[in-house]
């Protein structure tokens, strides 16, 4: 496939920090699509935009994960403050309208200390 | 919203016998997709297949919409193929997507 990008692959932080992880979807790919992989919860959407705007924001993550799209080719999704029962592997994925194949990137795995 | 579930959620073959992985929705799919992760890797796209029949290579993916169930069959499996597949499904337009809990495929020579 053309690649979802993912920075970056791996983070540790110290519980309180403030992290943020960045997405570069496919090109010309007007949906996109934050999850949080663990191996108890499997597969948890935090957001989902449609053309850079916000169609879902997955209720229980509003409190400290805020995901932004400032352009149809970045997104970021910030962490603040983190905690330890935030490790997990954070996906990005992307799609040119939703009912087409969906891309991921490798994802980012995510330590928190 | 669309609940997923997929089984079973553990297979343990020997090379060269086939495998039967099933999902079943809570809705009508108005999109489906199956996933192949291997650990550590990302999840690549192995089938859009809302309804119908999909074939590639050694994998066949059939979707019976109005049953609300969808398999993945993998012939001749090998040791390659080892790793956790996913289903994933949306009902209408506007809904999340929703993914079921994964099954993990182990192939031993």
């Amino acid at each position: 496939d053309a690649g979802v990008t993912q920075t970056p692959r791996h983070e540790v932080a110290e519980k309180g920090q403030t992290i943020i992880l960045k997405c570069e979807p496919v090109s010309g790919h007007n949906d996109l699509f934050w999850y949080r992989q663990t191996k108890i919860q499997g597969l948890e959407l935090l957001s989902y935009f449609r053309s850079k705007s916000l169609m879902e924001d997955g209720g229980a993550f509003k409190d400290r994960f805020k995901a932004e799209m400032l352009n149809s080719s970045f997104s970021t999704l910030k962490i603040q403050p983190t905690e330890p029962k935030d490790s997990a592997v954070y996906l990005c994925a992307s799609s040119r309208v939703l009912n087409e194949r969906l891309f991921f990137g490798h994802g980012t795995k995510l330590s928190v200390l | 919203g669309q609940q997923v579930q997929q089984s079973p959620a553990s297979l343990v073959l020997q090379e060269g016998e086939n495998a039967e992985l099933q999902c079943n929705f809570s809705s009508t799919a108005t999109r489906l997709q199956w996933f192949y992760q291997h650990p550590g890797g990302r999840l690549v796209s192995l089938f859009y297949n809302p309804s119908g029949t999909k074939h590639t290579g050694r994998l066949t993916s059939t979707t019976v919409t109005n049953e609300r169930r969808s398999s993945l069959h993998i012939s001749s499996s090998q040791t390659t193929d080892s790793g956790t597949y996913f289903c994933e499904g949306q009902q209408g337009t506007g809904s999340k997507l929703s993914f079921g809990k994964g099954a993990k495929l182990t192939v031993s020579p």
